[in-house]
């Protein structure tokens, strides 16, 4: 079975801190992709990536930044974590461009 | 954003009736996919349609695509009370080269009571 694993399930954080998301899988998928997930909103793309060291800015990129240095891992970066960045957050992996999209569990992020 | 929309955004009918939910997009696609959530989980992959395919089955789930309307329908036949949950549609679009957004709809939330 494919799996997608993240870092944490719960994560409180000051205003400021800079925060690191983890993301891991281990069937060797080119693309990762980071999502914030909000009531109402759906699911938000943030970034992507295609192949290591490779990043494309989904939708709304602005007070994050990725990381990929390994394929199998895929970085979320909050600079400078702010209140409006309390959000579940979803990482998500596939194997090409054509094909479905694996989840990992999420992170529910608090910043207080 | 080419964030697509599930209409409705909820749905509350009975075990054994048929649910049927939304998605348009606003973009040319490759594929349309539906996903499914569980409370405060990750999303689970139900099943793909391609940009020319107008329809698809699988078990109690039938997928249409109108690619000339830009929308897609997820049909659950004969509902239970497990299949409670939220349901996402998914839009794979390719940019340039190898690059490929995967964006999802605003969801809807089905819930089947006993």
């Amino acid at each position: 079975d494919v799996k997608v694993t993240q870092s944490s399930r719960y994560l409180v954080k000051r205003t400021g801190e800079k925060v690191f998301l983890e993301c891991v899988q281990d069937m060797d998928h080119e693309n990762m992709f980071w999502y914030r997930q909000d009531p109402g909103l759906g699911l938000r793309l943030i970034y992507f990536s295609y192949d290591v060291k490779m990043k494309e800015k989904g939708d709304i990129p602005e007070g994050y930044s990725v990381s990929r240095e390994k394929k199998e891992r895929f970085s979320l970066i909050l600079e400078s974590a702010s209140t409006n960045q309390t959000s579940m957050y979803l990482c998500a992996s596939s194997q090409n461009r054509g094909t479905e999209a694996f989840f990992g569990q999420g992170t529910r992020l608090t910043v207080v | 954003s080419q964030q697509g929309e599930e209409d409705p955004q909820a749905l509350s009918i009975q075990e054994g009736e048929n649910a049927t939910m939304n998605c348009s997009y606003k973009t040319s696609i490759n594929n349309l996919q539906w996903y499914r959530q569980n409370s405060g989980r990750g999303l689970v992959h139900l099943i793909l349609i391609r940009s020319n395919e107008r329809e698809k089955h699988s078990g109690r789930l039938r997928v249409t695509l109108d690619t000339s309307k830009k929308s897609s329908s997820l049909l659950i036949t004969a509902s239970r009370a497990a299949d409670t949950a939220s349901y996402f549609c998914a839009n794979r679009i390719s940019n340039t080269g190898t690059a490929s957004k995967l964006t999802f709809g605003t969801g809807t939330r089905l819930q089947v009571t006993l």
